[in-house]
This record gives structure tokens, sequence and C-alpha cells, in this order.
């Protein structure tokens, strides 16, 4: 099983849609969760932070269910500038601080 | 805002040629990584690196691989013998043990 899983898309959307990515993680000892975004042959940029009472940013609705094992991002009203690859991320503090990233879940809207 | 710079943005060499990647991470953060991507492949974690010293370092890391800070603003990874599978993108990242912050990477390209 991978560490962290994503639904690799591609996610198609009109202007204005709402989508919804989910990430699984397998390590229960997972620390801290984070979404990047990385547009194409260039460096991911964190998006937000995720916590366990889940955080909004803007139209950017993260969750997060230890439980589960389960992380999730909500884009609302979304934008033409939205187009993007979406990362999915898991922290060890224990090991070095290392990112442990998932495969990315690439997202597309049109006009 | 501050950010991490990387140079060169793109190297290309011959097989087997030693290669020194470079990258200034922001002034204040302690905590410095690097990464890979392969081309349609995930972000994959090398090597971390704080008080002078490795704290963590992934299979991939093997002994053709090295970092160093030099300096005081520096922090370079050094490929020993390059092979073809070394073709990447490579990330350096610095954090203050928070969220990752990555450069724009480089572009390596073994012939």
């Amino acid at each position: 099983r991978k560490e962290v899983e994503q639904d690799p898309g591609p996610f198609n959307v009109p202007e204005g849609a709402t989508v919804a990515f989910n990430c699984t993680y397998s390590n229960s000892a997972s620390q801290s969760f984070f979404w990047y975004r990385q547009d194409c042959r260039k460096e991911p940029k964190l998006l937000m932070s995720v916590y366990s009472s889940g955080n909004e940013d803007g139209r950017f609705t993260a969750q997060l269910n230890r439980a589960s094992q389960y992380i999730s991002l909500l884009i609302r009203d979304s934008k033409l500038s939205d187009s993007a690859t979406y990362l999915c991320v898991v922290i060890y503090y224990n090991q070095g601080g290392k990112l442990i990233f998932g495969q990315g879940t690439e997202l597309s809207v049109k006009p | 805002e501050p950010e991490v710079t990387q140079t060169p943005s793109h190297q290309v060499t011959q097989m087997g040629q030693e290669v020194i990647l470079r990258c200034v991470p922001i002034s204040n953060h302690l905590y410095f990584y690097w990464y890979r991507q392969i081309l349609g492949q995930k972000v994959e974690f090398l090597v971390s690196f704080y008080n002078n010293e490795i704290s963590e370092k992934s299979e991939i890391f093997d002994d053709q691989f090295s970092v160093e800070r030099p300096d005081g603003s520096n922090f370079t990874l050094k490929i020993r013998s390059t092979k073809l599978e070394d073709s990447a993108m490579y990330f350096c990242a610095s954090s203050d043990r928070g969220a990752q912050h990555f450069g724009d990477g480089t572009r390596l390209s073994i012939l």
C-alpha cells in the first residue's frame, strides 16, 4: 500500500464549480499534513496546512480524519487559475522532517 | 516574501561526471532538504540536514550523493558519478520546523 494515495484525476470542471480531492495515508504515526499545489514543471508551493479541527482559507477548506487516515481538500467557486496538480503531503518530524508526497491530483478548470 | 533560490536552473552533464547543485535557503531557516522529481512521477525525499549534519536520508541517497553547507548561506547537493537515471528535477527546501518552502528547482539532464 502506498504511503500517501490520491486519485490522480484529471478532474475537468467548469469555472465556478466546487471540487473535492481525497487523500489517504497508511502510517498512523504520520504527524502533520499539508496540501501543496504544483504547476506544470514548477516547484511545489504550500497551499495550506491541515488541522484535525478542519481549516479554511478563502475558497479552500481542508479536513483531516485521523481515525480513517483520510485528508480532503475542497475548492469552492473554482477559477481558471486553480488549474494545477494538488499534492497531499505528510511530514514525519521524527524522521528528519521528511515530506512524503502523494502522486498528486490534476485539476483542469475550463471557462 | 523571502524565497529559496537554486542554481543552475538547468544542468546538462555527461554520464559519469560530477555535478553540484546549489541552493540558498531562506535566511532564518535551520532545516534543509533535497527532493527530486523524475518527469511524470511524484516528488521524492532525498535527504534532510540540520545542525551541520544529515538527519535523515532515503534509499535513493546512496554513496554517490553528498550534501554540504560550506558557508552560512549555501546548501549543496553533489552527485559524484552521474547515471542516466539521475535525470530529474531537483528541489531544495528549507523550513523553520514548520511547512517547507521549495526553490524553483534545477533540471538535471544526463546524456
